[in-house]
């Protein structure tokens, strides 16, 4: 079974400037997440998705970071423009069930990103 | 609200030895608690998981019990292998959203 696939893996940018990340979940996973993780720090979610709906985007910084799931399949996460405190590692997770289920995340290698 | 506290590192431990990596959690209600580990260049993977209360979680040698008098869920290995070097993550699941709130990681480095 194909896991969850991320890209790119590595980003360099300028402050400013616009970057977008692609992700394809593992097939038939219903929820989708983006966590952004910082160095040094634990990953802390960004946006879930159920199907092509949102579930909780409270700690999307919406000023700047948007994200979709058009088809309730794969997803982008856009940072547009970016700052310096953006650079981190973004990951993506996919799980099967629903909200209100506690299944298990399966994580991308992530797309670490650098602000400069 | 939903917060895990782990324990500072990095740990330096010689092959073999008893490894343990405390995790605390507080939330509302009883949540569900995991261990994660991010081996180099790679994404989180899940490592062991408890549900409810007295649940011990276990894989690859770990294990990890569900302490709720203590709100802990520290995570331990008998003997540790240099493979077993990474970043463990704690985290958990609290009431009926599907979100995980994580520590902050700890690094273990195995050395011959």
């Amino acid at each position: 079974e194909a896991g969850v696939a991320q890209s790119p893996r590595y980003k360099i940018i300028e402050k400013r400037q616009s970057v977008a990340f692609w992700c394809n979940p593992i097939s038939g996973h219903a929820t989708l997440y983006w966590y952004q993780q910082i160095l040094g720090q634990g990953p802390k979610l960004l946006i879930q998705f159920q199907n092509n709906g949102v579930v909780d985007d409270s700690q999307l910084p919406k000023d700047r970071f948007s994200a979709e799931r058009l088809k309730g399949v794969d997803s982008t996460l856009k940072i547009q423009p970016a700052k310096l405190e953006d650079s981190a590692v973004y990951l993506c997770a996919s799980s099967l069930a629903g909200q209100g289920l506690i299944e298990t995340q399966y994580f991308g290698p992530g797309t670490r990103l650098l602000v400069l | 609200g939903n917060s895990v506290t782990q324990m500072e590192g990095p740990v330096t431990l010689s092959e073999e030895a008893f490894l343990t990596i405390n995790c605390t959690y507080t939330a509302t209600g009883y949540p569900s608690l995991f261990w994660y580990v991010q081996y180099p260049g790679e994404g989180l993977q899940l490592l062991l998981k408890a549900t409810k209360a007295d649940d011990k979680g276990s894989n690859k040698g770990f294990e990890a019990t569900y302490r709720k008098e203590t709100t802990s869920f520290h995570l331990e290995k008998g003997s540790v292998q240099v493979s077993d070097s990474a970043v463990y993550f704690c985290a958990s699941i609290a009431g009926t959203a599907s979100k995980l709130t994580f520590g902050t990681g700890t690094r273990l480095q195995v050395t011959l």
